[in-house]
């Protein structure tokens, strides 16, 4: 069974730049979400993707944008990056929205200058 | 809004037990506990449903006290393995998967 992976492992870019992060969903899972960490917080939910599908939202601007592809791959678009969006991106898997255990990748580290 | 966890930050002997507790302001469906080291993934710890179903795994116990939205996770014996920060992650709804975690509490096992 092949675990959550996130490429890239780390990302700089500049402040205005645009990012693309990318996470490969568990074998058998449908439903990926995204959290942003930053430095000695808990992670916050940006949004979930479900069968390709937005299915719910945290409070996050609509520069921060996503895309589930038919193998429930996922990818987190970042616009016109700023230095606050500076952070650890993870992704997790599971086996449907109201399921309940949640797999997550080791993350992207992006630091924007 | 974030669950409030506590202590933040703890120092225990290999061997010694510890409590952490999550509060919440909101009614909760669900608590989850992940445990995070350092420039790791959180890995899941266990589940607790409101109405008193649990999942995780065997080594770790937790309660959910629904009528106060609190929840702790008890970490007996504790090996150095155990070291990392938990979180605890909130859901007020059925869809689990959208948490709301919480600051963390840092465990150290020391020798």
């Amino acid at each position: 069974e092949t675990g959550v992976t996130q490429s890239p492992t780390h990302l700089i870019k500049t402040r205005g730049q645009q990012v693309t992060l990318r996470c490969s969903s568990q074998s058998g899972h449908n439903t990926v979400s995204w959290y942003q960490q930053a430095l000695g917080q808990g992670p916050q939910f940006i949004f979930q993707y479900y069968r390709e599908e937005e299915n719910g939202r945290g409070n996050f601007p609509p520069r921060f944008s996503g895309l589930q592809f038919p193998n429930y791959s996922s990818e987190l678009n970042v616009n016109a990056l700023e230095l606050d969006d500076s952070a650890l991106y993870l992704c997790a898997s599971s086996s449907g929205p109201e399921y309940y255990e949640q797999y997550f990748g080791p993350g992207t580290r992006l630091t924007v200058t | 809004q974030q669950p409030v966890q506590s202590p933040q930050a703890v120092i225990l002997r290999e061997g010694e037990d510890a409590v952490i507790n999550c509060s919440s302001s909101k009614a909760l469906y669900s608590v989850h506990w992940y445990r995070q080291k350092h420039g790791e993934a959180p890995v899941f710890l266990m589940i607790l449903l409101k109405g008193g179903e649990q999942k995780g795994h065997e080594k770790i116990s937790a309660s959910f006290n629904e009528k106060k939205q609190q929840s702790s996770l008890y970490l007996t014996a504790s090996q150095l393995s155990y070291s990392g920060t938990y979180f605890c992650g909130t859901s007020t709804t059925g869809t689990a998967s959208k948490l709301t975690f919480g600051t963390g509490t840092r465990l150290q096992v020391t020798l």
